[in-house]
Formats: C-alpha cells, sequence, structure tokens
C-alpha cells in the first residue's frame, strides 16, 4: 500500500492567517491526490480533487498544490467554519489510502 | 442528487459477522458507472477503505481485510450491503458508505452520515 504521511498533525491559528498543510506520499502518485475536511460527528466532505481542482461549492480560499511524492492544501485566509480535520487521499493505486489527519486549531 | 444511508445493529459480538446496508436514494445504483465504497474510521483515528463494488458486482477489496469482507449489491432494492466477519473489538468504528460522481471510483464526494458499530460482549 502507498503511505501518505501528513504535516503537521495538528496546527493552532487564527482567523484571516494563511495556512499549509503537507502531504507526502511513499511513492510518486502523479497528481492523484484528494484533499478531505471533515468535522466532529460528520462524514468527510470533499474539497480537492487530481491536486488542485476544487469541487464545486467550496469556497476559492482552498487551493491545491503539488507533484510526484509532496502535495500541499492551502487556505489562503482561515475562516471560523474552517477549524476541522484534513485528510489527504491518494487514488493512483489500489487500495486508496489516507494521511493520518491534520486538526486545524483555534489559536 | 445522490444521497446515502447506512443501516444495520450498532452493537456487533466477538466472532460474529458485522453486517450493514447503504440504501441509495435520488438515483440509481445500476446507474452510470459508479463504483459503491465501505470506509471505516475508528474513533480518533484515520479513514480506511474497505472495498467497492459496481452495479455488475464487481468487487475489489482492500488486502488487509480481503479474507474477511463481502460487499455485495441489490439492483431491485438501490442498496448495496457489507459483511465482515470474526469481528474483533479492533473493527469497532464509524462505518461510511460512500461513492464518486464526478470522477474516478475512490474520488468520494457523496458519503452516508457514518454508522457506528462497537464489537463488544
Amino acid at each position: 500500500d502507498i503511505q501518505m504521511t501528513q504535516s503537521p498533525s495538528s496546527l493552532s491559528a487564527s482567523v484571516g492567517d494563511r495556512v499549509t498543510i503537507t502531504c507526502r506520499a511513499s511513492q510518486n502518485i502523479r497528481r492523484y491526490l484528494n484533499w478531505f475536511q471533515q468535522k466532529p460527528g460528520k462524514a468527510p466532505n470533499f474539497l480537492i480533487y487530481a491536486t488542485s481542482s476544487l469541487q464545486r461549492g467550496v469556497p476559492s480560499r482552498f487551493s491545491g498544490s503539488g507533484s510526484g511524492t509532496e502535495y500541499t492544501l492551502t487556505i489562503s485566509s482561515l475562516q471560523p467554519e474552517d477549524f476541522a480535520t484534513y485528510y489527504c487521499q491518494q487514488t493512483y493505486s489500489d487500495p486508496p489510502t489516507f494521511g493520518q489527519g491534520t486538526k486545524v486549531e483555534i489559536k | 442528487q445522490v444521497q446515502l444511508q447506512e443501516s444495520g445493529p450498532g452493537l456487533v459480538k466477538p466472532s460474529q459477522t458485522l453486517s450493514l446496508t447503504c440504501t441509495v436514494s435520488g438515483g440509481s445504483i445500476s446507474g452510470g458507472t459508479y463504483y459503491w465504497s465501505w470506509i471505516r474510521q475508528p474513533a480518533g483515528k484515520g479513514l480506511e477503505c474497505i472495498g467497492r463494488i459496481n452495479a455488475s458486482g464487481r468487487t475489489n477489496y482492500n488486502p488487509s481485510l480481503k479474507s474477511r469482507v463481502t460487499i455485495s449489491v441489490d439492483t431491485s432494492k438501490n442498496q448495496f450491503s457489507l459483511k465482515l466477519t470474526s469481528v474483533t473489538a479492533a473493527d469497532t468504528a464509524v462505518y461510511y458508505c460512500a461513492t464518486g460522481e464526478i470522477g474516478g471510483p475512490d474520488d468520494f464526494d457523496i458519503w452516508g452520515q457514518g454508522a457506528k458499530v462497537t464489537v463488544s460482549s
């Protein structure tokens, strides 16, 4: 299986901050990388697919980039509703695997 | 808009079989080229893909669970189901059904609300 490693595991930030989360794959996943947001007690919400394509309805403050084994999710200006846990997921090879999550908390 | 809803027992005894059903509404399980997936999440932990099935019954399972998992589809009821045998406490988790409308089979843009399953005697 392809291992996905996110950093940091958690971070504290203030409203308006720029936040970047990194996801590293154990091998080249050729931009087959998705991002999800999950709030407590809720199912994950699909944010970004294929590294940088924004899912319909997702605010433009979210963006993704990367290639090869290194990918990033950026929130340009953190909003109160963005405090959540974020997961990356590779879909390059079976089984699809997720990172361990990055919890974004209020500073 | 397709919606998914999990159902099944919330408590399963060790060594028994966990059984969950996902009901598809707002669309046909046979429509399009959808794959229908099961994903689980132990409390406070990350997400693990269990496996997927398409309307024709073609399945793919996570090798780590393959010996214990069966996913099936009932097109007449617009449902697909998960069976996990010989469960232990390590199988305690929230189980989600999910599918992808916009891209590949693992681009999960539609999720059920989740079913919490506890394995305990």
